[in-house]
């Protein structure tokens, strides 16, 4: 699976868009773009995937590039229960590969 | 997680005794995997199973032994426990949710200190 980008950490005020970007350059043509969310200490969360159309659903939005090889992640509306650590990885839809999550962007919604 | 449950939840023991950590899911799932997850180091895959009986390492593997007898099972075993090991593990399968995605579901987690 190919790698993943992200930034360190972001901060957002409540009530407004939290946009969180990934990079994904070696992405593979059939490999799709998955987020996930990790509230404190619980497992790991989806949230939402795409293949190369943007995405939404009634948790995010997510935005590809023409390329494929960046994205961005769109909380339209950020509240303080969004505050958490959130992935983004790169497979193969319906296999099992090896795959890595990395360190993810801490995501600290603020009032 | 409805569906994935982890035993046991938390766990402390000392350095050298083995420790089997319980993975148990409901979906009849075919994917199934370990997971860790340090400070600094987000998760990190330890093994990773594709059927009955069909594992394979993940990046973190050594240390580690997985079996899966069943569908429902998979259990990580750590024969010789050290305190690097010491670390919350997280178990996951993959297949379809309600919508048609496909998906990891993760479990609550195990919390394991060794001592």
């Amino acid at each position: 699976d190919a790698k993943t980008t992200q930034p360190t950490s972001m901060d957002c005020a409540e009530g407004r868009a939290a946009n969180l970007p990934c990079n994904h350059s070696t992405i593979s043509g059939n490999e799709y773009v998955y987020w996930y969310r990790q509230i404190h200490s619980q497992g790991p969360q989806y949230i939402i995937h795409g293949l190369k159309n943007n995405e939404t659903n009634e948790m995010a939005s997510l935005i590809i590039t023409e390329d494929r090889k960046s994205s961005t992640l769109i909380l339209p509306h950020a509240t303080l229960r969004d505050t958490a650590v959130y992935y983004c990885i790169v497979r193969v839809a319906g296999t099992a590969s090896k795959l890595t999550f990395g360190t993810g962007t801490r995501l600290q919604v603020t009032l | 997680d409805a569906g994935i449950t982890q035993s046991p939840r938390h766990k402390v023991t000392e350095t050298g005794t083995p420790v089997t950590l319980r993975c148990h899911q409901t979906e009849n799932h075919r994917y199934m995997y370990w997971y860790r997850q340090d400070p600094g180091h987000g998760l990190r895959l330890i093994h990773y199973s594709y059927g009955v009986k069909d594992t394979d390492k993940g990046e973190v593997s050594d240390g580690y032994s997985v079996s899966r007898s069943k569908t429902e099972d998979f259990l990580l075993t750590l024969e010789s426990a050290t305190s690097s090991q010491t670390s919350v593990y997280f178990c996951a399968i993959s297949g379809t949710n309600g919508s048609g995605a496909n998906v990891l579901t993760f479990g609550a987690g195990s919390r394991l200190t060794v001592l």
